[in-house]
């Protein structure tokens, strides 16, 4: 079935440095790719996302990049600060039945030393 | 600014007793999801709808059943509560028109079934 892979589950990088999580998907039909952000006791929230007609996209510090041959994609923060620790969920996405259905990987724990 | 509520933040039940988890969101979206969320294993969903009346299962649907009576309104059931069905459960609504599209959450039901 359907499944998306992510990893690392916990990654911890010092304030400042760069940190990367990565996906791959195994359904080819997939189009749409959202990063979700949960923060502790709250509710996961969409980060950013990008379809597959482009390869990268970038919104400030944090930016995506997809490889449709290779089915990954992976998040990329730049100049990490204390608010980024969270868990974040790569997704994937394809407008299948008459529903979106989107397919979580298992989470990242990421930790920003200080 | 998209609002989804769940009926309550925290739920302890016996096992064998029926649990109604219920979602309302405001903001006339088509798609409505039901998810439960465990340490390592991320979002997995149980059941999704995508318009009244409608419903599709999702990954996990054993031992659940759903409800959509309202387009505002999706309702998680348990009919007869067992100790591994202690979990966090989210619930996540989507507009559809020519989506996918990011997916509001809930702020999350804790259950825990003793």
């Amino acid at each position: 079935g359907e499944n998306v892979e992510q990893h690392p589950s916990t990654l911890s990088v010092q304030e400042g440095d760069s940190a990367v999580i990565k996906c791959t998907y195994s359904d080819s039909a997939s189009n749409y790719f959202p990063w979700y952000k949960q923060e502790l006791g709250k509710r996961p929230q969409l980060i950013i996302d990008i379809r597959s007609n482009v390869g990268e996209k970038k919104d400030q510090r944090i930016a995506v990049t997809l490889n449709k041959t290779a089915k990954h994609f992976s998040l990329h923060i730049t100049e990490t600060q204390p608010e980024d620790s969270a868990v974040y969920f790569c997704a994937a996405s394809s407008m299948r039945s008459s529903a979106s259905k989107i397919i979580f990987g298992s989470g990242t724990r990421l930790s920003i030393r200080p | 600014d998209v609002k989804v509520t769940q009926s309550s933040r925290y739920l302890v039940k016996r096992t064998g007793e029926k649990v109604f988890l219920e979602c309302v969101q405001d903001m006339d979206h088509e798609n409505m999801f039901w998810y439960r969320q465990d340490p390592g294993l991320g979002l997995r969903l149980i059941y999704f709808s995508y318009d009244v009346k409608m419903k599709e299962k999702g990954d996990i649907p054993e031992g659940y059943s759903v409800s959509r009576e309202k387009k505002e309104r999706f309702s998680l059931i348990l009919e007869s509560t067992s100790t591994n069905q202690t979990s966090m459960y989210l619930c996540a609504s989507s507009p559809s028109d020519r989506g996918p599209y990011e997916q509001y959450f809930g702020p999350g039901t804790r259950l825990t079934v003793t």
